[in-house]
């Protein structure tokens, strides 16, 4: 069965300073996907990235990247200089299908993420 | 705009009055889900969707009936709701080719927060 952790249940930075968030996933399949969405207050479920499981090059855009290491079983998510916008819950989620799955995508629990000014 | 579209976003009721949380999707998508969201337990499934008339339980399905008899609808429906009820409900949609989802990412809904007192 397929599972992800998220063991940081909240996190609190001041604004500019970065910020990794951490996603250790378990699968048995050899091919499977990766995903983080944001959860701001409003509540929508944003989509951030999804990477599959045969792609390790790590990825930037902008103030955000990934760093997707299949040795350790990890897919961290790192905001460089933080902004007060970026704060939300983030879900790290895995899924063994393209798109999520007939059994949908596997959710870690989340991680509130605090950014003051 | 591609979009999926729940209502209502909020519903106050009371115990063992039904209801119905509707989900409609403009994408002409074959997958449809329902994911419930309670704090310290991230997303869990509820029940899914591939086709019309193709259902299936998730992880959670137990007091949630759903059903699929146009592509584009995928009501949630409480029998006799009870307050471990309470949750952030999300639908969600994606594509399919064959029994695989060739899309990037699930859409999700704006969530609809429902109470049960």
């Amino acid at each position: 069965a397929q599972k992800v952790t998220q063991a940081q249940t909240e996190i609190s930075v001041v604004e500019k300073e970065d910020v990794t968030l951490d996603c250790v996933y378990e699968t048995r399949d050899t091919t499977y996907y990766l995903f983080w969405y944001k959860q701001p207050p409003s509540g929508e479920l944003v989509f951030l990235i999804r990477r599959n499981s045969f792609d390790e090059q790590n990825e930037i855009s902008g103030r955000y990247s990934w760093n997707f290491q299949k040795s350790t079983s990890s897919f961290n998510f790192t905001i460089t200089a933080s902004q007060v916008v970026d704060s939300a819950v983030y879900f790290c989620a895995l899924s063994e299908v393209p798109g999520g799955g007939a059994d949908g995508l596997t959710f870690g629990k989340g991680t509130h993420l605090i950014i003051q000014p | 705009e591609a979009q999926v579209t729940q209502n209502p976003r909020y519903l106050i009721t009371v115990t063992g009055k039904k209801l119905t949380v509707t989900c409609s999707q403009n994408m002409n998508h074959e997958y449809m889900s329902w994911y419930r969201q309670d704090p310290g337990l991230g997303l869990r499934q509820i029940y899914y969707s591939m086709n019309v008339e193709v259902t299936d339980k998730g992880d959670v399905p137990e007091g949630y009936k759903v059903s699929r008899k146009e592509k584009r609808n995928f009501p949630l429906i409480l029998e006799s709701p009870s307050p471990n009820q309470t949750s952030l409900y999300f639908c969600a949609s994606s594509g399919l080719q064959g029994n695989v989802r060739v899309n990037e990412k699930l859409f999700f809904g704006s969530g609809t927060q429902l109470s049960v007192l």
